[in-house]
């Protein structure tokens, strides 16, 4: 069945470092990539998205491209923040099956001053 | 900005008790979903509700868990018999449309013990 696999963490930055995060799934068709960011005590945000290959979807500096070759959507920021100090799930959704969304487990980002 | 609010953000229950957890989704918003993550693991896809039923469930949607809208603005999800295996951080979303964005909720972390 369709899958998101992330890179495990935490990753650990100083501020203003590159950032990337990596994100590889398997889907059969032509699903819709999404990368969403858990801040602490909060719900669950998207941050971008990428519905067909090539696709590059951006918000807030971050930026990530919708790879079929590769079947990759990893997540990067040129220079990081502290307030960027959170959780980021990959996730797809296959267009197929309803809009339920697939998850990864989510990478940890803690970043210092 | 409108937020899907979640109540009680912590339940602590014991195991072959029934639990509620709560949700206000979006007001304007047609389609609502519980999605659970286990500690360290991935965020799973339980249950998809649309014009008052179920529109989509996931294997681990079973006898023991169900859904209601009981008045225009709350969404519940019981478990009747809580197990071990169910403590987890649940979240509710609501989305506005087929395929549009979803809108999760700060989540209710359950304990069963």
């Amino acid at each position: 069945g369709d899958s998101v696999t992330q890179m495990e963490g935490p990753v650990t930055l100083s501020e203003e470092a590159f950032l990337t995060i990596n994100c590889t799934y398997t889907a059969t068709g032509y699903p819709s990539l999404f990368w969403y960011v858990q801040y602490p005590g909060e719900g669950l945000q998207l941050l971008l998205k990428a519905t067909k290959a090539d696709d590059k979807g951006s918000n807030k500096g971050f930026e990530a491209t919708y790879r079929k070759e590769t079947t990759s959507f990893h997540l990067e920021k040129g220079s990081v923040q502290v307030s960027d100090s959170a959780v980021y799930f990959c996730a797809l959704n296959s267009n197929q099956a309803g809009t339920a969304l697939i998850f990864g487990k989510g990478t940890t980002l803690s970043v210092s001053s | 900005e409108p937020e899907v609010t979640q109540t009680p953000s912590h339940q602590v229950t014991q195991m072959g008790q029934e639990v509620i957890l709560r949700c206000v989704p979006i007001s304007n918003h047609l389609y609502f979903y519980w999605y659970r993550q286990i500690l360290g693991q991935k965020v799973e896809f339980l249950v998809s509700f649309y014009n008052n039923e179920i529109s989509e469930k996931s294997e681990i949607f079973d006898d023991q868990f169900s859904v209601e809208r009981p008045d225009g603005s709350n969404f519940t999800l019981k478990i009747r018999s809580t197990k071990l295996e169910d403590s987890a951080m649940y979240f509710c979303a609501s989305s506005e449309g087929d395929g549009e964005k979803l809108f999760f909720g700060s989540g209710t972390q359950l304990s069963v013990l």
